[in-house]
């Protein structure tokens, strides 16, 4: 079966630090891949997406960045966090067959101080 | 792109009444418009699909329906139940070379028991 596996969970990080959030998808192959980001009761921002490895659209500039090194792994990243960084971090995928729907993981919750 | 606009942003309904949300979206070639449910500190989950071949779909308490002429599609929850309370999500898929959803805002249920 499909699975998506988001970690950490939760994370609290200093100002300035960096940051690398890991998604990876099981059970499917070149799947098209999406970072979100949610803020404390608003709806979805996307920043990025991948439709295979090596490519990358962005779609917010910021002070975030997406990399895709495997076919069903995408990484979250930033070189020196803000304290507008924070919120809740959503990876989804989606296969262009059949059924378009999303599916998302469990989401990271990200507060940086 | 594709606009999606939901309404309202909250509802509160007594347990046993029914909850409908109401998305509409822009652009007339969108085909696919999915339902999310998302519970606290949780990520959203397909709750419900319709495509725009179909008219109305059901699945137990929850239906969708959608008007292609009007451009609006509604999700209808019949016997609420205290574990309905969450924020729904509406969505429009938009067949363009690269697969995004377009989300609406979100509409926080809350079901008083």
């Amino acid at each position: 079966s499909q699975t998506i596996h988001q970690w950490p969970a939760t994370l609290v990080q200093p100002v300035g630090s960096p940051l690398s959030l890991e998604c990876t998808v099981e059970g499917t192959s070149n799947p098209n891949l999406y970072w979100y980001r949610q803020a404390a009761g608003r709806g979805l921002q996307l920043l990025f997406y991948s439709v295979g490895i090596g490519q990358i659209s962005s779609e917010v500039p910021q002070n975030l960045s997406a990399s895709r090194p495997q076919d069903r792994q995408f990484i979250l990243s930033s070189k020196k966090l803000l304290l507008s960084d924070s919120g809740f971090y959503l990876c989804a995928w989606c296969v262009l067959t059949g059924d378009y729907g999303y599916t998302f993981g469990s989401g990271t919750r990200l507060t940086v101080v | 792109g594709e606009n999606v606009e939901q309404h309202p942003s909250t509802l509160s309904v007594q347990e046993g009444d029914s909850a409908v949300i109401k998305c509409t979206y822009s652009d007339s070639a969108s085909n696919y418009f999915p339902w999310y449910k998302q519970e606290l500190g949780k990520g959203p989950q397909l709750i419900i699909d319709i495509r725009s071949n179909v008219g109305e779909k059901k699945d137990q308490r929850i239906a969708v329906t959608l008007n292609k002429t009007a451009k609006h599609f509604s999700l209808h929850i019949t016997e609420t139940q205290p574990e309905d309370s969450a924020v729904y999500f509406c969505a429009a898929h938009l067949p363009l070379r690269d697969y995004k959803l377009s989300f609406g805002a979100g509409t926080t249920v809350t079901v008083r028991a």
